[in-house]
Parts: C-alpha cells; structure tokens; sequence
C-alpha cells in the first residue's frame, strides 16, 4: 500500500514570497491533516479536512496560509506571503475515520526555509 | 486545555541497554495517548497507543508503554535497545474531532545510541 506522498520535499525561498505543498493521501483516507513542525517542537495542527470539508483551522494563520482539498483527495498548502518564522517541516496525514482506534499515517514532509 | 511534558531532551543509551522515555501529559477526562517515532527525513511512525483498558500497551519494533493515571504519565520502555531506535520519539494526548483524534504533541525526546 502507497504511503502518504508529499512534494516538494525541500523549498527554499525569500520572505515575502509565496509557496504550495502538494499532499496525496493514503487512497480511501477520507480525513487529511497538516501539520506544521518547528525544529525542536513537536508537530502542532493547521488545518484538518474530512472529505473536502473543513473540520479544523482553528490554528492556521489564516491572514498568509490557506489549504484546499477541492475534490476530497489531493490538497495544497499554501503560504503567502512567507515570514522568517515559517521555517518549518510541513507533514501531511491522513486517516481513516469512524473507528475509534484509527490511526494517522504521516507523509514524510516538505523542508521550507524562508532566508 | 491538554498538554504533553517530556522532561528529557537528549537521552543517551548504549546499544543492548534497557531504555525508559518520560512522558507526562495534562487533561481533564481520560486521555487517549500515543507515542511516535520520528527517523532523519521520514515521516512520524506510530508505535502505540492507549484508548483504554489493559494500561500496559504493547506497541511495533518491541516497545511497549504504561498508563500510570495516578502519576499522569505514560512512559515508553524497550528492555533492549538497538543501533536502529536512534531517533526523535514523540509522545503525544488525543482529543476527538470529527470522528478521527488530534494529538497534541510534545516536543520530543531525542535517542542517542552508542555501539
């Protein structure tokens, strides 16, 4: 079974740029998360999707970030314009819902450095 | 409001040594608990995890973890490590959204081991 796919998997830009990340679940995983992991932090939540509706932004910046997950597979991330503190490792999970033991399979994240 | 504490930063272990991680996490019902490991450039695997019941929980890779809920605390243990278990571990509390559970995660405890 294909695992959670991220691309970029590194990004380098200038502050006040914009920049996407692409995420492709695990097929049939209805719910999609992203996270954003700053060095030396545990991951902490942006956005949550159950199907192609929202669940969770609670804790996206939502004046720079936005996420869509227009046809309930795919979704990008999208940062502008990017600050110095976005610097980060964005992880991309999906799951499957409705079962109380389900468990999030995590991609293996995009590396962004805003210089 | 949850919250996770790992109180050690940087554990070092020789290979074949016994290991025990720390974990203590703060929330106000039962907490659904979980660990993860994190390898260099992959994404966060789940090794275990506790809804409820048997509060000796047996995970992937020989690790297992205890829910003490006198002590508020849910340490990782392996009798026996290996060169292989290098790597950032996670605990993590779950709260119920949407069907599927977030972690708050702490900020991790990162395992040295020496041959």
């Amino acid at each position: 079974e294909a695992g959670v796919a991220q691309s970029p998997r590194y990004k380098i830009i200038e502050k006040r740029q914009s920049v996407a990340f692409w995420c492709n679940p695990i097929s049939g995983h209805a719910t999609l998360y992203w996270y954003q992991q700053i060095l030396g932090q545990g991951p902490k939540l942006l956005i949550q999707f159950q199907n192609n509706g929202v669940v969770d932004d609670s804790q996206l910046p939502k004046d720079r970030f936005s996420a869509e997950r227009l046809k309930g597979v795919d979704s990008t991330l999208k940062i502008q314009p990017a600050k110095l503190e976005d610097s980060a490792v964005y992880l991309c999970a999906s799951s499957f819902p409705g079962q109380q033991s389900e468990t999030q399979y995590f991609g293996p994240g995009t590396r962004l450095l805003v210089l | 409001a949850q919250s996770v504490t790992q109180p050690d930063i940087h554990i070092t272990v020789s290979e074949g040594a016994s290991l025990e991680l720390r974990c203590n996490y703060s929330y106000g019902a039962t907490p659904y608990l979980f660990w993860y490991v994190q390898s260099p450039g992959q994404g966060l695997q789940l090794l275990l995890k506790y809804f409820s019941g048997d509060t000796l929980v047996q995970g992937i890779k020989g690790f297992e973890a205890e829910f003490k809920r006198s002590q508020s605390s849910f340490n990782l243990r392996k009798p026996s490590v290996h060169w292989s278990d290098a790597a950032e571990y996670f605990c993590a509390v779950g709260h119920a959204s949407g069907g599927s559970y977030i972690p708050t995660f702490g900020r991790g405890t990162s395992l040295i081991v020496h041959p």
